[in-house]
């Protein structure tokens, strides 16, 4: 069974710009998390999507903003780009084996300049 | 609100030796996962063990086990003869067993095992 992918592994974007991160997550896995990876900050929860819905959402400013398709793969954008959303974001499913276990994707990491 | 803490920032140690990385954790909740987390230079987040807060039984997985002390609030991992590939950050997690699936991680513990 193939893991989680996430495209593009590397993005560099400028301050003011937007982006959109993309996952698709373990066939059959409906849950979709996103996470923020800085030094500063460690590893923080953006949100979460199952079955097209956004079950929870972390504190996160406005300008974070997700989705998720009726394939289970999900989007994340970030609008207005600022030096601080320079991070590794990565994104994890989760099957339904009642065992809450997240499995990673490889990540992509933003450089804002 | 739920907190992970890791207080051990860096560790090293000698190929072969056991190493023990502590987390603690704070929750109002009674039933939940924990997790650790290995995080290799690559960054490709790798399960390393889990623990369910309903059983008294400490999760073993080949040279990996855990401490796990509910009433404590502690959730320490013990690597068995330690190997070069296990040099990783090493992030302890938390989850509640119902509602969203979100994760609260530790600060982690950079691990790095000397040949």
């Amino acid at each position: 069974k193939a893991g989680v992918t996430q495209t593009p592994r590397y993005l560099i974007k400028t301050r003011g710009q937007q982006v959109t991160l993309s996952c698709s997550p373990i066939s059959g896995h409906r849950s979709v998390s996103w996470y923020q990876q800085t030094p500063g900050q460690g590893l923080q929860f953006l949100f979460e999507y199952f079955s097209e819905t956004q079950r929870n959402k972390g504190n996160f400013p406005g300008r974070f903003s997700g989705r998720q398709f009726s394939n289970s793969r999900s989007e994340m954008n970030v609008s207005t780009l600022e030096l601080g959303d320079s991070a590794l974001y990565l994104c994890a499913s989760t099957g339904l084996a009642g065992n809450n276990e997240q499995f990673f994707g490889p990540g992509t990491r933003l450089t804002v300049l | 609100a739920q907190t992970v803490t890791q207080s051990q920032p860096e560790m090293s140690v000698q190929e072969a030796e056991t190493v023990t990385l502590s987390c603690t954790y704070d929750t109002s909740e009674n039933n939940y996962y924990l997790f650790w987390y290995k995080q290799p230079p690559s960054r490709q987040m790798i399960l390393v063990i889990r623990q369910e807060a309903y059983k008294q039984q400490n999760a073993t997985e080949n040279r990996f086990s855990v401490n796990f002390q509910k009433a404590a609030k502690s959730f320490s991992l013990k690597i068995s003869d330690s190997q070069l590939g296990d040099t990783a950050m090493y992030f302890c997690a938390f989850i509640q067993i119902q509602g969203a699936q979100k994760l609260v991680f530790g600060q982690g513990t950079r691990l790095t095992i000397n040949p």
